[in-house]
């Protein structure tokens, strides 16, 4: 059974600190990890990652995956109110002509002032 | 452009009703897939398709049936409602699976589904 698991479920911090959340998965035929934000509507896009090593970076995001471990990690450097949004990672995985995209059960990130 | 529609965007529901979450893409993309979001989870995969005709189960198909009889369509019946049921439902596009690269993952803005 294909398994995307997310840590921390949730985490509180104060503007300016520095926070790693972290996705792990488990799943047949993996083709892309992907990193949404999500804040009260549909998610949004953050990263795509296809290859391990290779870090992507936005602004104070940045994540990069490991294929050998299975895992992959966002980062977000000096914390803003505006960052408090549920963060999920999903998985695009399966044969060329059935991709699923399944998600982790996601993050919840606090950003207290 | 319209993008992905869904309707309709709050609902409520009596137990054992029966009711259709409607889909809809203008981009003639192939993939389509339905989701629900319990409060402070991730998206669950309830069904996905890869193009008319084609659908396929997700992580909890249960209680829920698809359809796909033309591109642009993709609508989620529930036949008898459930409490457990109640939850936000997501539907979303794309070209190919994933994104990036000239692929993007098109999300409708979510159906407020509560069943009492």
């Amino acid at each position: 059974e294909d398994k995307v698991v997310q840590s921390p479920l949730s985490l509180v911090v104060h503007e300016g600190d520095t926070v790693t959340l972290n996705c792990s998965y488990e799943v047949t035929n993996f083709r892309s990890l992907l990193w949404y934000k999500q804040e009260k509507k549909a998610p949004t896009f953050l990263f795509m990652l296809t290859s391990s090593g290779i870090e992507k970076k936005s602004g104070r995001l940045s994540s990069i995956l490991d294929k050998k471990e299975l895992f992959s990690i966002l980062n977000i450097t000096a914390t803003q109110t505006g960052d408090s949004a549920i963060y999920l990672c999903a998985v695009v995985c399966g044969s060329s002509n059935t991709g699923k995209l399944i998600f982790g059960q996601g993050t919840t990130l606090q950003v207290k002032p | 452009n319209a993008g992905v529609t869904q309707t309709p965007k709050f609902r409520i529901l009596k137990i054992g009703q029966s009711m259709t979450l409607q889909c809809a893409q203008d981009m003639n993309h192939n993939y389509m897939y339905w989701y629900r979001q319990d409060p402070g989870m991730g998206l669950k995969l309830i069904y996905y398709s890869v193009g008319a005709g084609i659908t396929d189960k997700g992580e909890v198909p249960n209680g829920y049936n698809v359809s796909r009889s033309t591109t642009e369509d993709f609508p989620l019946r529930l036949e008898l409602a459930a409490p457990s049921q109640t939850s936000v439902y997501f539907c979303a596009s794309s070209r190919l699976p994933g994104q990036g690269a000239g692929n993007t993952i098109y999300f409708g803005e979510g159906s407020w589904l509560t069943v009492v």
